[in-house]
């Protein structure tokens, strides 16, 4: 299947600091890419929907000047989460849809954040 | 929107006994997805069902979808301790953006 690649895997950051995570699909060009958040023992919420040249869609609830996603090519993209605080601290999740494969996501490996 | 209920929460098994998890919506589901989460893992896709009473088989694994289209479940015959994890429905909303929405999850434990 498609490989979709999470950078940093993992990041400490301390209070008040920015933090960047990227998204590619290595060997698709993914219009559209989808960004969770998941909670230890807990399921995958939705954050946003990122599509590549556009702004993206964020869910209720999801604050987009605190979590910013960027869809600058078809094969990246980038979520910063401004001015952390512990509560942020989490696992996400990006997914890349490719558009040849029907209605199939591939996930990348999460990039766990923890905000001291 | 659109909400998939997904029970049990937790099951935890014996090696060899066979499992079953379940996923429920009040309303018509255009398809229902399953994923596989291992304990510090990311969900990896296991497959799709998109017709009414579909039933489709993976080794051990045998997934269905209602006729109404309103339910599915998965089955694994005979688990194993590999098949320790967490498995998700999701259903595709409505749309061009096909987003995902995930049921709570059944986290399976396999005693070996």
């Amino acid at each position: 299947g498609a490989v979709v690649s999470q950078h940093p895997s993992w990041v400490i950051c301390k209070s008040g600091t920015s933090v960047k995570i990227e998204c590619r699909s290595l060997d698709f060009q993914a219009t559209t890419m989808f960004w969770y958040r998941q909670f230890p023992k807990q399921s995958l919420m939705l954050m946003a929907t990122s599509n590549e040249g556009s702004k993206a869609t964020y869910e209720q609830g999801v604050e987009k000047d605190k979590f910013l996603i960027n869809h600058a090519s078809l094969t990246l993209s980038t979520l910063t989460v401004t001015s952390a605080h512990p509560e942020d601290s989490s696992f996400y999740i990006c997914s890349a849809r490719d558009p040849t494969a029907y209605n199939e996501q591939f996930f990348g490996p999460g990039t766990r954040l923890t905000v001291l | 929107g659109q909400q998939v209920m997904q029970i049990p929460q937790y099951q935890h098994v014996q090696e060899g006994e066979d499992f079953t998890t379940y996923c429920n919506s009040s309303t018509t589901l255009s398809n229902i997805q399953w994923y596989k989460q291992r304990p510090g893992g990311h969900p990896v896709f296991l497959i799709q069902l998109v017709k009414s009473g579909e039933v489709k088989k993976q080794k051990r694994l045998t997934f269905q979808f209602g006729e109404a289209k309103k339910n599915s479940s998965l089955h694994i015959t005979a688990t194993q301790t590999t098949d320790v994890g967490t498995y998700f429905c999701a259903s595709i909303s409505g749309g061009s953006n096909y987003k995902l929405t995930f049921g709570k999850g059944t986290l399976l434990t396999v005693n070996p």
